[in-house]
């Protein structure tokens, strides 16, 4: 079993949808969790961190994180064709000494 | 203020070669961390170096090496380059572990 899974699409939505993308992972230990979108050729950007359950709200982006099913979330509103992208989910152990990165999500935000 | 830097963007190399990424954190950032990315999958994390000091090592052979120096920056170094070793190499540095990270560009290897 991988650490991290995250469904990785194709995701295809229209414009103005409410977007949900979802990962889950096996191993408790970790307690620092982002989401990252990333281009086509280009870096990771992050985009939420967050080390608590709970949510976490940023422009039209919210983080979710449940930590006792091992379950974090990120919720897109209002979503354009600029957030066509890939996404992928990180979690960092309470020790910091490594990332682990989920296999990415492909968001399609069609107009 | 600059983010992350890395060099070279694109580099093209022969199996068997030896090659240097070279990576410049965020000003003020004393943590640096590697990752191979390849083609349709996540990031996977190779070294972390803090305060000069390596803090963690991902699943990969002893061909892959790294160092930080003073001024933060870092090199990865990988021997005896495979096929398998293309990939976009990314860096990633943060004030201090585990905070979030901010990623590079990443330099593109491909081996040939």
């Amino acid at each position: 079993q991988k650490e991290v899974e995250q469904d990785p699409g194709p995701l295809s939505v229209p414009e103005g949808a409410i977007v949900s993308l979802n990962c889950t992972y096996s191993n408790s230990a970790f307690q620092y969790f982002m989401w990252y979108r990333q281009y086509s050729r280009k870096g990771p950007e992050l985009l939420m961190y967050t080390y608590s359950s709970g949510n976490k709200e940023d422009g039209r982006f919210t983080a979710q994180v449940d930590k006792s099913s091992k379950y974090i979330s990120l919720f897109i509103r209002d979503s354009q064709p600029s957030d066509s992208a890939t996404y992928l989910c990180a979690m960092v152990y309470l020790s910091g000494d490594k990332v682990i990165f989920g296999p990415g999500t492909s968001l399609s935000v069609i107009p | 203020d600059a983010g992350v830097t890395q060099s070279p963007t694109h580099l093209i190399k022969t199996r068997g070669q030896h090659v240097t990424l070279r990576c410049s954190p965020i000003s003020g950032h004393k943590s640096v961390s590697w990752y191979q990315q390849v083609l349709g999958q996540g990031p996977q994390f190779i070294f972390q170096y803090y305060e000069k000091e390596e803090r963690g090592r991902g699943n990969f052979p002893d061909r892959f090496s790294a160092r930080q120096f003073p001024n933060y920056s870092s090199e990865l170094n990988v021997n005896a380059l495979l096929l398998g070793d293309s990939a976009l190499y990314l860096c990633a540095s943060s004030p201090n572990p585990p905070t979030q990270a901010f990623f590079g560009q990443g330099t593109r290897l491909t081996v040939v």
